[in-house]
């Protein structure tokens, strides 16, 4: 059975401090990884990863995808009491258009 | 630009009620989903649509009912509510078959309690 499993299930973390989030999928006919942002609505997303060690920045956000361990991790430097959300992770199957999988998310909580 | 709206924000049910979730996204997007987030579950896939008229079932249809009748709308229909559907509902949509380098676009979800 296809499954992403999201470490640690919940932070909390001082500002300035950084921080990272784990991904770990087992998914057949694996095409993407998905970082999402949920802050009190919906889900926006961060980055989509495809390839191996190739990394993904946006500002103090980045991210790296390890095909061969089936593993992510998204990086959150200097944080801000902004960062505070839940992260969730997603794996795209190739096989279908109905098979994008989440993770049960990291909720993430900054405080001053 | 609206982006996926969603409405209402959050509705209380009694038992055995029924109601409609309204989604429309003004992308002219094919794609379109329905998805439910329970706490510490991440999302679950319930329908989804790849264009007007046609729908598919996902993860977990059961109790639920969805039509395409335009690329717009995508409506979610609870035929009769039970506890176990209580969770927050979001719908999203997106332009291509995959997520391509944009995900999906997410509504600003609902939540539901069934009481």
């Amino acid at each position: 059975e296809d499954k992403v499993v999201q470490s640690p299930l919940s932070l909390v973390v001082h500002e300035g401090d950084t921080v990272t989030l784990n991904c770990s999928y087992e998914v057949t006919n694996f095409r993407s990884l998905l970082w999402y942002k949920q802050e009190k609505k919906a889900p926006t997303f961060l980055f989509m990863l495809t390839s191996s060690g190739i990394e993904k920045k946006s500002g103090r956000l980045s991210s790296i995808l390890d095909k061969k361990e089936l593993f992510s991790i998204l990086n959150i430097t200097a944080t801000q009491t902004g960062d505070s959300a839940i992260y969730l992770c997603a794996v795209e199957k190739k096989t279908s258009y109905d098979k994008v999988i989440f993770g049960p998310g990291t909720s993430l909580s900054v405080i001053p | 630009n609206a982006g996926v709206t969603q409405t209402p924000k959050f509705r209380i049910l009694k038992i055995g009620q029924s109601m409609t979730l309204q989604c429309t996204q003004d992308m002219n997007h094919n794609y379109m989903y329905w998805y439910r987030q329970d706490p510490g579950m991440g999302l679950k896939l319930i329908y989804y649509s790849v264009g007007a008229g046609i729908t598919d079932k996902g993860e977990v249809p059961n109790g639920y009912n969805v039509s395409r009748s335009t690329t717009e709308d995508f409506p979610l229909r609870l035929e009769l509510a039970a506890p176990s559907q209580t969770s927050v509902y979001f719908c999203a949509s997106s332009y291509s078959i995959y997520t391509a380098n944009y995900g999906y676009t997410f509504g600003s979800g609902t939540r539901l309690t069934v009481v």
